[in-house]
């Protein structure tokens, strides 16, 4: 059964301070994997996209590394700041078409000063 | 122009109205897609529309009536729904059918809230 597991479920951390958000899938036939930013009450965000073939890509304070191996991908936020807070999502793209997205439940992460 | 639009941004209605849900984009993309978002869950995808055409249907009940009137437009009409149809409703498109590196751009959604 294709599945993706988010963990932590929900991180409080200092302004200014480092995170990891960690994510487990297993999804057959594998096409992308996407690091979303949601707000709350709002439409998601992309931060990032990696192919099969990408291990590491960066969008400014966020870095997302993909090990297509052990089927773990990581979202690290660098130096948070108080708009990091939000709910973040990976999202697993299947099949050859990759049309059947597999959504994470998110972590929602707060950040207080 | 790099923005999913969505109207309106609220919408109350009993269960005997007629609604419409509006979602635009001028990016040029060829597939389109409607997700359903109860609080504190991830999106769940209802319909997608591929160059117009009705790719796929998550075998949504029919008191939602998707609509693709041309490539920039789509629309979700609502009838007779349930107060567990409340939720946010969200439009996203890509370039094209979730291609291997095609990313979602998703609007800010509707709130939609059923008496």
């Amino acid at each position: 059964k294709n599945q993706v597991e988010q963990s932590p479920q929900s991180l409080i951390i200092l302004e200014g301070k480092n995170c990891t958000l960690q994510c487990n899938y297993t999804v057959s036939p594998f096409s992308n994997l996407r690091w979303y930013k949601q707000d709350t009450g709002r439409g998601p965000v992309s931060l990032t996209i990696m192919t099969f073939s990408e291990n590491t890509k960066s969008n400014g304070r966020y870095t997302a590394t993909l090990d297509a191996d052990t089927k773990q991908s990581s979202l690290h936020i660098t130096a948070s700041q108080l708009s990091d807070s939000a709910s973040y999502i990976c999202v697993v793209s299947a099949g050859q078409a990759g049309t059947a997205l597999i959504f994470g439940k998110g972590t929602t992460l707060s950040v207080s000063s | 122009d790099t923005e999913v639009t969505q109207t309106p941004k609220h919408l109350v209605m009993g269960m005997t109205n007629k609604k419409s849900l509006k979602c635009e984009q001028h990016m040029g993309h060829r597939a389109m897609y409607w997700y359903k978002q109860k609080a504190k869950k991830p999106p769940e995808l209802m319909f997608v529309y591929s160059y117009e055409k009705l790719s796929i249907n998550e075998s949504v009940p029919s008191r939602f009536s998707p609509e693709c009137p041309n490539s920039s437009l789509l629309n979700l009409h609502l009838h007779a729904l349930q107060p567990e149809d409340s939720a946010l409703y969200l439009c996203a498109s890509s370039p094209r059918l979730a291609g291997e590196s095609d990313t979602q751009y998703f609007g800010p959604g509707t709130r939609l809230t059923v008496l």
